[in-house]
């Protein structure tokens, strides 16, 4: 059975203090890893996907990198605005169907 | 543009109600999918429809009947639900359904059971 295994659980950050975020994963054949954002009370906003090992991809502070067991997702030099539950995703298999790990949920202080 | 609404907002029925949440997107996807999401827990998946047809069922109970009159417009009917049923309830879209691809979510529908 595919486990998505996410770390810390929360996380307090200082403005500018940067940290990485943790996304670990056993699945039978990943076909594609996916970074969201949420914040309480709306749905998640799509951040990122990676496909295969060695992949990085930037968005603003937020760079996300995939080996073969788990991804990051390093925030650099983050701001109150940041504050969000992060959640991670794996898609196996032919279906439709994301496995999100239980989220690590941020918070940005001045 | 990659939004995807949902309505209502919110909806607060009672166990013996019968109430309708509504999904649309307008970016030409051909799957639609729901999920339903407990407090600080990660999103469920219920149903998924790829091309107007279910395609998978994630053995919801049949309080739960979904449907999808169009390749733009997914509804969740709800009949009978218990208080356990009160959860965020959200609507995602993708390209046609086929593995890997993005999943866009709507802003939810937070549904209250009394």
């Amino acid at each position: 059975e595919d486990q998505v295994t996410q770390s810390p659980e929360a996380l307090r950050l200082q403005e500018g203090e940067s940290s990485s975020l943790n996304c670990s994963y056993t699945v039978s054949g990943l076909r594609g890893l996916f970074w969201y954002r949420q914040d309480p009370g709306k749905g998640p906003e799509f951040l990122f996907t990676l496909y295969s090992a060695g992949e990085e991809k930037e968005k603003e502070r937020l760079k996300a990198t995939l080996t073969k067991k788990e991804s990051f997702l390093h925030i650099t030099a983050p701001k109150p605005e940041d504050s969000a539950t992060y959640l991670c995703a794996v898609h196996t298999g032919t279906a439709s169907k994301l496995t999100f790990g239980t989220g690590t949920r941020l918070q940005v202080t001045l | 543009d990659t939004e995807v609404t949902q309505t209502p907002k919110h909806l607060v029925m009672g166990m013996t109600n019968k109430k309708s949440l509504k999904c649309e997107q307008h970016m030409g996807h051909r799957a639609m999918y729901w999920y339903k999401q407990k407090a600080k827990k990660p999103p469920e998946l219920m149903f998924v429809y790829s091309y107007e047809k279910l395609s998978i069922n994630e053995s919801v109970p049949s309080r739960f009947s979904p449907e999808c009159p169009n390749s733009s417009l997914l509804n969740l009917h709800l009949h009978a639900l218990q208080p356990e049923d009160s959860a965020l309830y959200l609507c995602a879209s993708s390209q046609d359904g086929t593995s890997p691809e993005t999943q866009y979510f709507g802003p939810g529908t937070r549904l209250l059971v009394l």
